[in-house]
């Protein structure tokens, strides 16, 4: 079983739109829990850091539901410029320096 | 201009050769890692390093090497026995290791094709 499990999508939305994705992980030892945003042929760019209490950047909300062990992105009036893949990143509590990706969601939002 | 810098951006590999990716960082941090992401699939690890002089085996470290000789570099060598090296290989570095939550900031990237 994967370490973090993410829906490929994509997910065609309208600008404007709210959408959702969600990231499940399969170590209930995970402690730290981040989005990354990848454009095409890009590096993976620290889009936010995912609290327990659930936290908030402009449009962005991530919400950490450790009980049925999955976080979630929330991102509100889609722009243009918010097409890319997003990727789910879990650490756990014994090695919190190793890292592991989920293998990304894309994300089209259309005009 | 403090950051992540990978050299080259495109390499080419023959059959047989052995190839070093570079990368370099000027921002102090402790740990330092590479990945490698084959096209449509998520971030492979292949070797981590979390102090100078010492790295540990990712999840697919078979046909690669790797040295930490400096604090500022960890250079990544794809030898001959890796057969399918092509891929975008990404290199990270995170600034504490011992902290939990802070994230990995990455390098733009090396494009590995075999000739």
């Amino acid at each position: 079983r994967k370490e973090v499990e993410q829906d490929p999508g994509p997910f065609n939305v309208p600008e404007g739109a709210t959408v959702a994705f969600n990231c499940t992980y399969s170590n209930s030892a995970s402690q730290s829990f981040f989005w990354y945003r990848q454009d095409c042929r890009k590096e993976p760019k620290l889009l936010m850091s995912v609290y327990s209490s659930g936290n908030e950047d402009g449009r962005f909300t991530a919400q950490l539901n450790r009980a049925s062990q999955y976080i979630s992105l929330l991102i509100r009036d889609s722009k243009l410029s918010d097409s890319a893949t997003y990727l789910c990143v879990v650490s756990q509590i014994y090695n919190f320096n190793k890292f592991y990706f989920g293998s990304g969601t894309k994300l089209n939002v259309k005009p | 201009d403090g950051g992540i810098t990978q050299s080259p951006k495109y390499l080419f590999r023959k059959e047989g050769q052995n190839v070093t990716l570079s990368c370099e960082q000027n921002l102090n941090h402790d740990a330092m890692y590479w990945y490698r992401q084959d096209p449509g699939q998520g971030l492979r690890l292949i070797y981590y390093s979390q102090i100078v002089n010492d790295f540990q085996k990712g999840d697919i470290a078979e046909g690669y090497s790797v040295s930490r000789e400096k604090k500022e570099s960890f250079p990544l060598t794809v030898t001959s026995a890796q057969k399918n090296p092509t891929a975008f290989y990404l290199c990270a570095s995170r600034l504490d290791r011992d902290s939990r939550n802070q994230p990995q900031h990455f390098g733009d990237g090396t494009r590995l094709s075999i000739l």
